[in-house]
């Protein structure tokens, strides 16, 4: 059973602060990892796609790191925004899984003003 | 381009009743993939099509649950007879080319599903 697991499940900071999440993954037969920005009412929206070991992306104040060999990735925002909260969702993709994502819960961030 | 599109927007039938969600993927997409979101479970793969051709569905819960692709352009979601746990939001995506690389999912706005 392939299991992606974020944590921590929900976050509420004060607009300025600079947060993290974390995503496990399953490391074996590893593809690659997303990761999807939600926010209330609106679609899904990929941020990221990372698929080496050690990879790093960045998207304005929005970074990702990849540990492919021990499972994780994190997810940084620095100086938070309101219009940052959000689900912030990662998926793994395995070749147990073909090709579909296999999502994680999501981590539920609020960003006060 | 108007990126995945879903119909309807919102959906309220009756237990027993048969439902049918509609997606139209990205033009030029040859991967779709029906997700499920409830608070429960989260987002929960049913099934996935490569080129129209069904690659796997060990996620659709029940044999109440059909999908089909008849063509590029269109895919339908079935559940018959309903029951009220089928109640959630359905997702449909679609790719350029299968997930092996750095190819993303776009998603449609989701269909909300209410059975009473």
């Amino acid at each position: 059973i392939l299991n992606v697991e974020q944590s921590p499940q929900s976050l509420h900071v004060q607009e300025g602060d600079s947060t993290n999440f974390t995503c496990s993954f399953p490391s074996s037969n590893f593809y690659a990892l997303h990761w999807y920005r939600w926010e209330t009412a609106k679609s899904p929206e990929a941020l990221f796609v990372m698929t080496l070991n050690g990879d790093e992306k960045k998207k304005g104040r929005i970074s990702a790191t990849l540990n492919t060999k021990e499972g994780y990735s994190y997810l940084y925002i620095k100086g938070s925004q309101p219009e940052d909260s959000a689900t912030y969702l990662c998926a793994s993709l395995n070749s147990q899984a073909g090709t579909a994502l296999i999502f994680g819960k999501g981590t539920t961030l609020s960003v006060s003003s | 381009d108007a990126g995945v599109i879903q119909s309807p927007r919102h959906e309220v039938t009756e237990m027993g009743q048969e439902v049918t969600l509609r997606c139209k993927p990205i033009s030029g997409h040859n991967s779709l993939f029906w997700y499920r979101q409830t608070m429960m479970r989260g987002l929960e793969l049913l099934i996935y099509f490569n080129n129209n051709v069904p690659i796997d569905d060990s996620g659709m819960p029940e044999d109440r649950f059909s999908a089909k692709m008849p063509n590029a352009s269109f895919s339908t979601l079935k559940i018959q007879p309903s029951e009220p746990r089928d109640s959630a939001v359905y997702f449909c995506a679609s790719s350029l080319r299968p997930l092996q690389g750095n190819e993303k999912l776009f998603f449609g706005s989701g269909t909300q599903l209410s059975v009473l």
